[in-house]
């Protein structure tokens, strides 16, 4: 699978988007980019994932480049209880491991 | 909602004991897995079960072992504790469909091995 690169740590103020980036400039064709989030003594939670266009759910949008190189996962208007660790990861469908990086501390601050 | 459940929330334990940690998911999930957490390395698959009594070794195996008899309950087993194994445990299920795949976790497991 593809190595991820993420900024080590963010901030963000309450009720703005949260913008977190990622690079994955070896990507393959059939590899899905994953994003999931682990709040302080949880256990990581799923939040989105696509292949080649954007997508959306309740939680966040994933805005994946043309050139699939990098993606920016998209908190449209983050709260307190957004703060966490961001992992994103890249992997073949087929494949049943996640390789997990050290990911993206955002803070919301009030 | 998919839930995972894990035993125990906090566990402390002595070298040399045998400890069990068990793990249910409540979605009908083919696969299920167990990693550990440990601040600066993130979380490093121990193993993995994609059916009932099938089991793959993950990256770091060693000092572990699992048992799958159920579909929904895949336990981890430590077989003489050492302190090294001191770490957050963390459970997880998932479903192979076509062009998707998520990994539902458990809230953990933090082991403690005195």
């Amino acid at each position: 699978d593809a190595k991820t690169t993420q900024p080590p740590s963010m901030d963000c103020a309450e009720g703005r988007a949260a913008n977190l980036p990622c690079n994955h400039s070896t990507i393959s064709g059939n590899e899905y980019v994953y994003w999931y989030r682990q709040i302080h003594s949880q256990g990581p939670q799923y939040i989105i994932h696509g292949l080649k266009n954007n997508e959306t759910n309740e939680m966040a949008s994933l805005i994946i480049t043309e050139d699939r190189k990098s993606s920016t996962l998209i908190l449209p208007h983050a709260t307190l209880r957004d703060t966490a660790v961001y992992y994103c990861i890249v992997r073949v469908a087929s494949n049943y491991q996640l390789i997990w990086g050290a990911g993206t501390k955002l803070i919301i601050k009030p | 909602d998919v839930k995972v459940t894990q035993s125990s929330r906090y566990l402390v334990k002595r070298t040399g004991e045998k400890v069990f940690l068990e793990c249910v998911q409540d979605m009908d999930h083919e696969n299920m897995f167990w990693y550990r957490q440990d601040p600066g390395l993130g979380l490093r698959l121990i193993y993995f079960s994609y059916d009932v009594k099938m089991k793959e070794k993950g990256d770091i195996p060693e000092g572990y072992s699992v048992s799958r008899e159920k579909k929904e309950r895949f336990s981890l087993i430590l077989e003489s504790a050492s302190t090294n194994q001191t770490s957050m445990y963390l459970c997880a299920s998932g479903s192979t469909g076509a062009g998707s795949y998520e990994q539902y976790f458990g809230p953990g497991t933090r082991l403690t091995v005195t």
